[in-house]
């Protein structure tokens, strides 16, 4: 079975940085590219990142360019994203899903960023 | 990249057809055939319904269909059910280096 485990939200201040991770397991995780998508309180869904089986391309929405890094360590099936100089708008549920041709076939229950002083 | 337009809400009885449509660009709906719609139903995590414009992933009811004119997108929920009412997302390629959502569509039985 699939799984992915989002993790590391939390309150964090403006400016200040925060680290999520999402734990794959049930497939074979170097594969696949994956993705973050993002989804502020009542709003609609926000693609944020992507990145290829070995790291080697990575895209980023415009808004987060420059603050945010997506990473992998396919050693322990793990997806990682490093959220700096955040802001309020930043504030979201964060999901990370499997990115399998152009759809993403499974989502993580995703972890709440919550950019406030 | 902007949004794909969807219809804020679409409703219908149990036993009807609604369609949802997601219009977009020439830079994305129209060029790919990379159209995916999700379902989400409150504070769950959003589910793949169709994928490639029309295609089901297992397990998803063929009540669902999906479908593609130019620049627009749809998706067709046949037999409408209570279980149907959720939000309804499309998505898009957009190019190899960025891809977009619709603004969401919720779905009223």
């Amino acid at each position: 079975e699939v799984q992915l485990v989002e993790s590391g939200g939390g309150l964090v201040q403006p400016g200040g940085s925060l680290r999520l991770s999402c734990a794959a397991s049930g497939f074979s995780f170097s594969t696949f590219w994956m993705t973050w998508v993002r989804q502020a309180p009542g709003k609609g869904l926000e693609w944020v990142a992507n990145i290829k089986q070995d790291g080697t391309e990575i895209y980023f929405v415009d808004s987060v360019k420059g603050r945010f890094t997506i990473s992998r360590d396919n050693a322990k099936n793990s997806l990682y994203l490093q959220m700096n100089s955040l802001r309020a708008e930043d504030t979201a549920v964060y999901y990370c899903a499997r990115h399998s041709w152009y759809a993403f076939d499974y989502w993580g229950q995703g972890t709440l960023v919550t950019v406030s002083s | 990249q902007s949004a794909l337009t969807q219809p804020a809400s679409v409703s219908g009885s149990p036993g009807q057809s609604i369609t949802i449509s997601c219009t977009g660009s020439s830079s994305d709906v129209g060029s790919y055939n990379f159209v995916s719609w999700y379902q989400q139903h409150p504070g769950k995590a959003p589910k793949l319904m169709i994928y490639e414009v029309n295609k089901r992933p297992s397990g998803v009811s063929n009540r669902f269909s999906g479908s593609k004119s130019g620049n627009t997108a749809s998706l067709t929920i046949s037999g409408l059910q209570a279980e149907d009412e959720a939000d309804y997302y499309c998505y898009s390629c957009a190019g190899s280096d960025t891809e977009v959502f619709g603004g969401g569509t919720k779905v009223t039985v």
